[in-house]
């Protein structure tokens, strides 16, 4: 069972507009969201993250979204590059003051940034 | 800054091989994961641990163990390696103790079950 669905596998935007990566979650227990990027042969690096306190966090072209009542979070990048183009997952975590909290990714949309 | 390494870009097993993969990580973190990455399916977890010996199961841990015997070492192993093992495997690690759980991946490992 998916708890944390990305239904759109792929994107592509023009240089310069705006990218909206979407992300739709069934857990309502989840409290922390994240954003990770994805390059060909690298391994996800952490791109920013929003408390379930919170409704926007934004830092520098990347702004994300979390709306708790439909269950859904996006992610603006404005402008878009064409160095953003990668694969991104959405991810979400229970807070857990015992063990590890673990991570649920989504599945994953590709952004192809067009020149 | 934080690196974690995995020892492997590329494997290639046969089918019923026990296959390792390691993963050190350099920042004195707390937890240790492994993922497998698939086409559709996003990342999935297999394992984790959060203390030196201690590990618990992930999503899909069917087919795998671990180890860490060591703070920044931690192994997967594939006991009789399938072709449905066929994969990306990605470790990471974060440091713990916190309510915002960032983890830090290595560069991954593409294992390939003939």
């Amino acid at each position: 069972d998916q708890q944390v669905k990305q239904n759109s596998p792929s994107l592509s935007v023009q240089e310069g507009r705006i990218s909206i990566l979407n992300c739709d979650y069934t857990n309502s227990m989840f409290d922390y969201f994240l954003w990770y990027k994805k390059y060909p042969a690298e391994g996800p690096t952490f791109l920013i993250s929003i408390s379930s306190i919170k409704d926007k966090n934004e830092d520098g072209r990347f702004t994300v979204f979390l709306n708790k009542s439909a269950k859904h979070l996006s992610l603006h990048i404005v402008p878009s590059q064409p160095g953003d183009s990668a694969v991104y997952f959405c991810a979400a975590h229970v807070t857990n003051t015992g063990t590890a909290s673990k991570l649920t990714f989504g599945t994953g949309t590709r952004l192809q940034v067009t020149l | 800054d934080v690196k974690v390494t995995q020892s492997s870009r590329y494997l290639v097993k046969r089918t019923g091989e026990k296959v390792f993969l390691e993963c050190v990580q350099d920042m004195d973190h707390e937890n240790m994961f492994w993922y497998r990455q698939d086409p559709g399916l996003g990342l999935r977890l297999i394992y984790f641990s959060y203390d030196v010996k201690m590990k618990e199961k992930g999503d899909i841990p069917e087919g795998y163990s671990v180890s860490r015997e060591k703070k920044e070492r931690f192994s997967l192993i594939l006991e009789s390696a399938s072709t449905n093992q066929t994969s990306m495997y990605l470790c990471a690690s974060s440091f713990g103790g916190s309510t915002n759980e960032k983890l830090f991946f290595g560069s991954g490992t593409q294992l390939s079950v003939l």
